[in-house]
């Protein structure tokens, strides 16, 4: 089955330097999805792409679509503690339900 | 942005104990909602879709009937997790879409933190 995988599994940094996630999905996605979890809570949707090679940007937060759109990274410049938490990218499985595969996650610890 | 309300946020209960939890669309109707597990330190595992008025879709290797899953109006799902016993333990999040048959942004519920002694 379709497979969504993050490296890294786990990124401490100190507050100030940048982090970056990496997705990659086993099957081309028609969309890729980030979520935000913050520890005891629920994820929170981020952003979402959906065109090949599409980059956004939401303040120090930088989103990219590979052009195979197999792929996305996120980037946090200059991370801040309240940057913590596990961020998650998600794909469409591609069936009728349009159910969300979920990566494996990034968890991101920041010390001030 | 669309509000997923989820109760009870925590709930401890004895083995061989069935647990309800509610999943409410605050402002919006939600046709489908889904429904995820997630185990400490893990990634959110889909359990079933949950379809208003039909039954639910489960994932592969999910009991259907030991996650009993109830669709009945546009802004209320439950999962009742029956005869629970403690590897049942686990934080339980469902999730919905406000455009029904897209793959638009989930809004999830709190969440609930089942503890099964």
């Amino acid at each position: 089955g379709q497979q969504v995988m993050q490296i890294p599994q786990y990124q401490h940094v100190q507050e100030g330097e940048d982090f970056t996630t990496y997705c990659n999905s086993s099957t081309t996605l028609s969309n890729i999805q980030w979520y935000k979890q913050r520890p005891g809570g629920h994820p929170v949707f981020l952003i979402q792409l959906v065109k090949s090679g599409e980059v956004k940007k939401q303040k120090r937060l930088t989103f990219q679509f590979g052009e195979a759109k197999k792929n996305s990274s996120l980037h946090i410049t200059a991370t801040q503690t309240t940057d913590v938490g596990t961020y998650f990218c998600a794909g469409p499985d591609g069936g009728a339900t349009n159910k969300l595969i979920f990566g494996t996650g990034t968890l991101l610890a920041v010390q001030p | 942005g669309a509000v997923v309300s989820q109760h009870p946020s925590r709930v401890i209960c004895k083995s061989g104990t069935s647990v309800k939890i509610e999943c409410r669309s605050l402002d919006f109707q939600a046709t489908t909602m889904f429904w995820y597990r997630q185990f400490p330190k893990q990634s959110l595992m889909l359990m079933a879709t949950s379809n208003e008025g039909s039954k639910a879709t489960y994932e592969q290797g999910v009991e259907k009937d030991k996650f009993l899953i109830n669709h009945a109006s546009l802004t209320l799902s439950t999962l009742t997790v029956t005869s629970a016993h403690p590897e049942d333990s686990s934080f339980y999040i469902c999730s919905a879409q406000v455009a029904a048959g897209t793959t638009g942004e989930l809004f999830f519920g709190e969440g609930s933190r089942l503890t099964v002694l």
